[in-house]
C-alpha cells in the first residue's frame, strides 16, 4: 500500500458529460502528479502540483482537462465535455522533490 | 529530445534463471533513472533509482539495475526469476520539459512472464 488513494476506482460515463476524479496523497508530498495510461502504453504525464501551485501542463491537455489542489493537499481532475478518446486509466502520484513517485491505484474512465 | 526506450513488449524467462529487462535513454545533462512494476490492477510500484554513486544500484524483492553512462542503458536485472515477478515493468527518465520542470518520461512498458 502506497498511501496515495483514488477516488473514485472506475468511473463509467456518456459522451459530453463532466467527470471529476479525486486524488489524496500521502501527506508529506509536496509534489502531486497527473498521468493518463492506455493499454500498451507507459503513462502519460499531464499536469502536475508543488504545493498547491500547478508548474506544469502536458502541451497534449485539452483545455477540457481541469486540475486544482486547494491548500496542496488533496487534487481534483476534471474532464469537461467527455469523449471517447478519454476513456482511459487515470494515475496520480505524490514524491518528495525529484525523487521517486508513489502512485495511487488509478482511477479507470470509460466514455460510452 | 528527451526519452527513454523500452526495446522489448515481452520478455520470457523460466522460474530461477536470471532475467534482464532492457531500458536505453536519451537526456541532457546527468539522468535520474528509475524502474517500477505495474502489477495486474495495481498502481505503479517503484522498484529501485539511479541518481549518482555506484552503477550497480539494488532495490526491492531482489532488483537490481546497472547505469551504463557509454550505452546510456539502465537493464534490471535479477538473478533467479520468480513466476511472482510476472508483471510490467516501466523505465523512468527524469527529463527537463519544455516549461524548464523535471517531469518523468516512462518508456512503454516491458511484459516480463516468468513461467514455472
Amino acid at each position: 500500500d502506497t498511501g496515495v488513494s483514488q477516488n473514485p476506482r472506475h468511473k463509467i460515463t456518456k459522451r459530453g458529460q463532466n467527470v471529476t476524479f479525486r486524488c489524496d496523497p500521502i501527506s508529506e508530498h509536496n509534489r502531486l502528479y497527473w498521468y493518463r495510461q492506455t493499454l500498451g502504453q507507459g503513462p502519460e504525464f499531464l499536469t502536475y502540483f508543488q504545493n498547491e501551485a500547478q508548474l506544469e501542463k502536458s502541451r497534449l491537455l485539452s483545455d477540457r482537462f481541469s486540475a486544482e489542489r486547494p491548500k496542496g493537499s488533496f487534487s481534483t481532475l476534471e474532464i469537461q465535455r467527455t469523449e471517447q478518446g478519454d476513456s482511459a486509466m487515470y494515475l496520480c502520484a505524490s514524491s518528495l522533490a525529484e525523487t521517486e513517485q508513489y502512485f495511487g491505484p488509478g482511477t479507470r474512465l470509460t466514455v460510452t | 529530445a528527451q526519452s527513454v526506450a523500452q526495446p522489448e513488449d515481452q520478455v520470457n524467462v523460466a522460474e530461477g534463471n536470471p532475467l534482464t529487462v532492457k531500458c536505453t535513454y536519451s537526456v541532457s545533462g546527468n539522468p535520474y533513472l528509475f524502474w517500477y512494476v505495474q502489477y495486474p490492477n495495481r498502481g505503479l510500484q517503484f522498484l529501485l533509482k539511479y541518481i549518482t554513486g555506484d552503477n550497480l544500484v539494488k532495490g526491492s524483492y531482489g532488483f537490481e539495475a546497472e547505469f551504463n553512462k557509454s550505452q546510456t542503458s539502465f537493464h534490471l536485472k535479477k538473478p533467479s526469476a520468480l513466476v511472482s515477478d510476472s508483471a510490467l515493468y516501466f523505465c523512468a527518465v527524469r527529463a527537463v520539459s519544455s516549461g524548464g520542470s523535471y517531469i518523468p518520461t516512462f518508456g512503454r512498458g516491458t511484459s516480463l512472464i516468468v513461467h514455472p
